[in-house]
């Protein structure tokens, strides 16, 4: 099983410019996140979605979008990147509340 | 309420030591509670987890403890290696979602 998948594993932006992080399950999970890490900050959830067409907020959605056409993919899409989000970014999936997450590998964005 | 508080922010703990890292919650609505271990460059992997109605679990070297009318939680970790070198994070559910704590990064020495 490949688990979670996100590409790519690193980018480098330009203020302004637009790109949409992929993120791929192959558990059949319903649930599935956005998270962003910060040096010494932890994780902060940017989205969140409990099943194909259903999506929701997060502590920290300004700046970015979501959808969830398949119960497989869960893309981010940063609109008008800002340095704000050189961050690096974790998808995770789940089969329930008390199962925990699995997560991706992460992406590591830089803008400039 | 959704705050997870964790310590110490960093660890430093010879080989054969024990490790120890605790956090603590304000929500009595959580009800399940994780630990992840990130190792650099890599994405946090699920670890250990405990639910409230246990006051401890074991799985190897690695046992949560758990003191519910505290409202606080524990990792430790025994005969520490320097493979355990990582960022440990603890967490707990609320609804569909997950609230971490800002991490620990462990260094075992040699």
């Amino acid at each position: 099983n490949a688990g979670v998948t996100q590409t790519p594993k690193f980018r480098i932006l330009k203020i302004g410019q637009s790109m949409t992080l992929q993120c791929t399950q192959d558990m059949n999970h319903n649930y599935m996140y956005w998270y962003r890490q910060d040096p010494g900050m932890g994780l902060k959830l940017i989205y969140y979605s409990v099943g194909a067409g259903i999506t929701d907020k997060g502590e920290v959605p300004n700046g970015y979008n979501v959808s969830r056409s398949t119960t497989e993919d869960f893309p981010l899409r940063l609109e008008l990147a800002a340095p704000s989000q050189t961050s690096v970014y974790f998808c995770a999936s789940s089969g329930g509340s008390l199962y925990g997450y699995t997560f991706g590998s992460g992406t590591r964005l830089t803008v400039v | 309420q959704q705050q997870v508080k964790q310590s110490p922010q960093s660890l430093i703990v010879q080989k054969g030591g024990i490790s120890i890292i605790n956090c603590a919650y304000e929500n009595t609505a959580f009800d399940y509670f994780p630990w992840y271990q990130q190792f650099p460059g890599k994405g946090p992997a699920l670890l250990i987890a405990i639910r409230p109605d246990v006051s401890e679990k074991k799985e190897g070297r690695f046992t949560i403890s758990f003191n519910k009318s505290a409202k606080q939680f524990s990792l430790h970790i025994m005969d520490s290696q320097p493979g355990d070198s990582a960022t440990y994070f603890c967490a707990a559910n609320y609804g569909q979602n997950f609230v971490f704590g800002p991490g620990t990064r462990l260094s075992v020495l040699p």
